[in-house]
């Protein structure tokens, strides 16, 4: 149990609303991920924060945004939701200060499912 | 561009044979590989790892060979259990601006079957 804790789980939302996941660590690492998951893609990295108000962009950002108010929460938000949101999303830390993954590896949230009808 | 792949999506084999998983990645800057299992409904757990200086990493029941001529990693378990039927991940990491991000492939559907 790495103390991670996706909320909320599970999520069925309409088209155009905004939405908001939340990620929470009781571990107070620095370096916290967002990932989505979708067949045939794999995971794809969306954001990354290396600090409090530290953040930046991954591989497929268009349409997200990140806040990192406090050390232990990363928040997703999507300000208006589309289908194509549609996906399970990973939230993830790095155990080790420098983020560097041959030291600590990444520990991922049991995800978030979204469903943007 | 696919920075790293993983062209078979499925492999099946039965229980107590050898399992191979293979992944290839195009990037040079790799500085770290890793396997990631993934069982369905749960998140993805950290299996084994490589560093770009190594050619092999043994855990147990898990081997991580790599080729860096070739650019292509493999995953061998052997004896391959019913349990480790999940979808395995290969991940690549780059240095990039003081941290470190991970590039994954899309997958491999592994089942052993009893």
């Amino acid at each position: 149990d790495a103390g991670i804790t996706q909320s909320p789980r599970h999520k069925v939302t309409e088209t155009g609303t905004p939405v908001t996941l939340r990620c929470h660590q009781t571990e107070n690492h620095r370096y916290m991920y967002w990932y989505r998951q979708d067949p045939g893609h794999g995971l794809r990295l969306i954001h990354y924060s290396y600090g409090v108000k530290d953040t930046d962009k991954g591989e497929v950002s268009d349409g997200y945004s990140v806040s990192r108010s406090k050390t232990e929460d990363f928040l997703l938000t999507l300000e208006s939701a589309t289908s194509s949101q549609t996906s399970v999303y990973f939230c993830a830390i790095s155990r080790t200060s420098s983020g560097a993954a041959n030291a600590g590896e990444l520990f991922f949230g049991e995800g978030s499912r979204l469903t943007v009808l | 561009d696919q920075q790293v792949k993983q062209n078979s999506p499925s492999l099946s084999v039965q229980e107590g044979r050898i399992s191979i998983l293979n992944c290839d990645y195009t990037n040079s800057m790799f500085d770290y590989f890793l396997w990631y299992k993934k069982y369905p409904a749960e998140g993805p757990t950290f299996l084994i790892s490589i560093s770009s200086i190594k050619d092999k990493n043994e855990d147990g029941r898990f081997t991580v060979f790599l080729n860096k001529s070739a650019k292509h990693l493999s995953l061998h378990i052997v004896p391959s259990q019913p349990g480790d039927s999940a979808v395995y991940f290969c991940a690549a990491s780059v240095p990039q601006g003081g941290s470190e991000k991970l590039v994954f492939g899309k997958g491999t559907k592994l089942t052993v079957n009893p």
